[in-house]
């Protein structure tokens, strides 16, 4: 079967870094995605890995290792609307995405 | 383009009741998807369509059925529903022949109470 862990709530301070790891177990894999989805609204995307790497994109930067079923975001120079939920999620070998339950990120000023 | 939209934003419901949930995308994606949102949980695939005329079940489809006559329309109706169905609702598409490979654009959401 399938099972994605991330933690369920991180704290960083504006300004700094912070890493949300995601790990997953899957029999099938086409690539994980991020997504960030501020309190109330719908999921926007992020990233997308495919193979094993970082991804950069401005502050926000995606990392995935295959071998050892690891994804993180790194989420540089931290603001207050980066205050979040970032969801992981997986896409199978029917190409259908898996979803994480998702890290609340709370930014303190 | 208006995107992916989906009516109403808030619905109350008594139990036993039907209702359907509208969706509806600008972007002319073949690819159509629901999914529910509870807390605590990941977003769960209800139902999914890959083209016009073609749906298929996902994670949780029992009290959902869907229909898609068109690419841009994908609505879910609820045939009776009950307290288990009290959530939130995302209707997402995608191209997987974009260079975004399987990028989901999301609807805004309706958040159902069925009491």
């Amino acid at each position: 079967g399938q099972n994605i862990d991330q933690p369920t709530e991180m704290t960083a301070t504006e300004g700094a870094i912070v890493q949300i790891n995601c790990t997953y177990q899957t029999s099938g894999f086409n690539g994980l995605f991020w997504y960030q989805q501020h309190a109330g609204e719908a999921p926007t995307f992020l990233s997308y890995n495919v193979l094993d790497g970082l991804e950069e994109k401005g502050r926000f930067s995606s990392f995935l290792s295959r071998s050892k079923g690891y994804s993180y975001l790194l989420l540089k120079e931290l603001q207050m609307k980066d205050s979040a939920s970032y969801l992981c999620a997986l896409m199978d070998s029917n190409y259908q995405l898996i979803w994480g339950a998702g890290t609340k990120l709370i930014i303190k000023p | 383009n208006a995107g992916v939209t989906q009516t109403p934003k808030f619905q109350v419901l008594k139990t036993g009741q039907s209702m359907t949930l509208l969706c509806a995308q600008d972007m002319n994606h073949e690819y159509m998807s629901w999914y529910r949102q509870d807390p605590g949980m990941g977003l769960r695939l209800i139902h999914y369509s890959v083209g016009a005329g073609i749906t298929d079940q996902g994670e949780v489809p029992n009290g959902y059925n869907v229909s898609r006559s068109n690419t841009e329309d994908f609505p879910l109706k609820l045939e009776s529903a009950a307290p288990s169905q009290t959530s939130v609702y995302f209707c997402a598409s995608s191209q997987p022949t974009t260079g975004k490979a399987y990028e989901q654009y999301f609807g805004p959401g309706t958040r159902l109470t069925v009491t």
